[in-house]
Formats: structure tokens, sequence, C-alpha cells
């Protein structure tokens, strides 16, 4: 069965205190793992999709980096405005798309 | 109008009531997915539809009720409806489903808060 789990379910950063988030997935066969950010009340906004382990893809203070049993997404001098829930879902060659539960990321001033 | 549009987007009713929610994706695309997401809880996947077909039905109870007439328009009719079906109901489209290498970015809309009495 295929699994996603995110850690940690929260975080609270300083403004301009990096950090990482974590995105762990059992998959038959990983076809893509997407990155999205929800904010409160609002439909997930995508970011990033990796296919291979290896590979990172990048977006203002956001990296996204992938291994063969895990993600990170990486969050460099965050800012109020990154404050959101981080979701990471995976699809499989079965075309099987599974979400996790999310980070919950808040940033003080 | 760009991207994925629902409406309407906050809707409380009775357990009696009938009522339908509306998807609408301007992308282009062929797949389309309604998920329900919960607090504190992952999102779930509803169903599926590719090329207008249902392809996927996560065992959803039978008082939801989907429809596609085409590629750009999607329905979740909702009757008898229990409190316990409150929730932010999301809807997503995407280029295909399985297609080649890549994955398929889902991409979604606002979402329908649902408050059930």
């Amino acid at each position: 069965e295929d699994q996603v789990t995110q850690s940690p379910e929260a975080l609270r950063l300083q403004e301009g205190e990096s950090s990482s988030l974590n995105c762990s997935y059992t998959v038959s066969g990983l076809r893509g793992l997407f990155w999205y950010r929800q904010d409160p009340g609002k439909g997930p906004e995508f970011l990033f999709t990796l296919y291979s382990a290896g590979e990172e893809k990048e977006k203002e203070r956001l990296k996204a980096t992938l291994t063969k049993k895990e993600s990170f997404l990486h969050i460099t001098a965050p800012k109020p405005e990154d404050s959101a829930t981080y979701l990471c879902a995976v699809e499989s060659y079965g075309q099987n798309f599974v979400f996790g539960p999310g980070t919950r990321l808040s940033v003080l001033p | 109008e760009t991207g994925v549009t629902q409406t309407p987007r906050h809707l409380v009713m009775g357990m009696t009531n009938k009522k339908s929610l509306k998807c609408e994706q301007h992308l282009g695309h062929n797949a389309m997915y309604w998920y329900k997401q919960s607090a504190k809880k992952p999102l779930e996947l509803m169903f599926v539809y590719s090329l207008e077909e249902r392809v996927e039905n996560n065992s959803v109870p039978s008082r939801f009720s989907p429809e596609c007439p085409n590629s750009s328009h999607l329905f979740l009719h909702l009757h008898t409806l229990q409190p316990e079906d409150s929730a932010l109901y999301l809807c997503a489209s995407s280029q295909g489903r399985g297609l080649g290498r890549s994955g398929n970015e889902q991409f979604f809309g606002p979402g329908t808060r649902l408050t059930v009495l």
C-alpha cells in the first residue's frame, strides 16, 4: 500500500531561521513526488514535481530534494508570508495519488 | 476565469436537502478529481474522471454522486448528508492520468466549505 508521512507535524520558526520539512514515502514505483502549499480555507497551490532520486528544484526561498525514500523541502531565510501548511504527495505507476498529512509552518516576525 | 473555479464557496445545508457543487477548469486538462479535506486528516480522494469517464471511486457513500458532462466541468451532487460530511471539498484537474514519464501535477480550485446541520 502506498503511504506518505510528513514531519514535523508543526514547525515554528523565527523570521530568517532556515529549516527543512521531511516527506517519507513508500510507493510501488514512483512516477512523481509533488509539493504543495495550502493557506487556511484555500485549495493547495502547486509548488514542485520531482521525478527521480537526486533531482532538485528551487523557487525563491524554497528548495525541494528527492532520494529513493524521502523528500525534503528546505526553507532558507523564511518570511512570515511563508506561513502555511506544506503538503507532499506521490503518484505511483499504478496511478495511485496519495497525499501526506502536511506540516503546518508558522514563521514569526 | 483562469485555473480551476468552484461554486459555491460556502454551503450550509440540512440533512434532508439536495444540493450540488460545481467545478470548472480552464486549463485544457483531461482529468478531474474530487477530494474531501476534514480537519487534521490528509486529503481523501473521492472520485477521478479521465476523459469524462469515471475511473476511480474510493468507497464513497452513495449520498455523494459525481457527474462529468464534459472535460471542463465536474459536479458533485449531494443528498441526505450527515453532519460528519461537513468538510472542505476540493476539485482538481490534471493534464492526464498515467500518461508518459511525467507525473501528473494536479491543480486545485479554492474549495467549497460545506456545513451539514
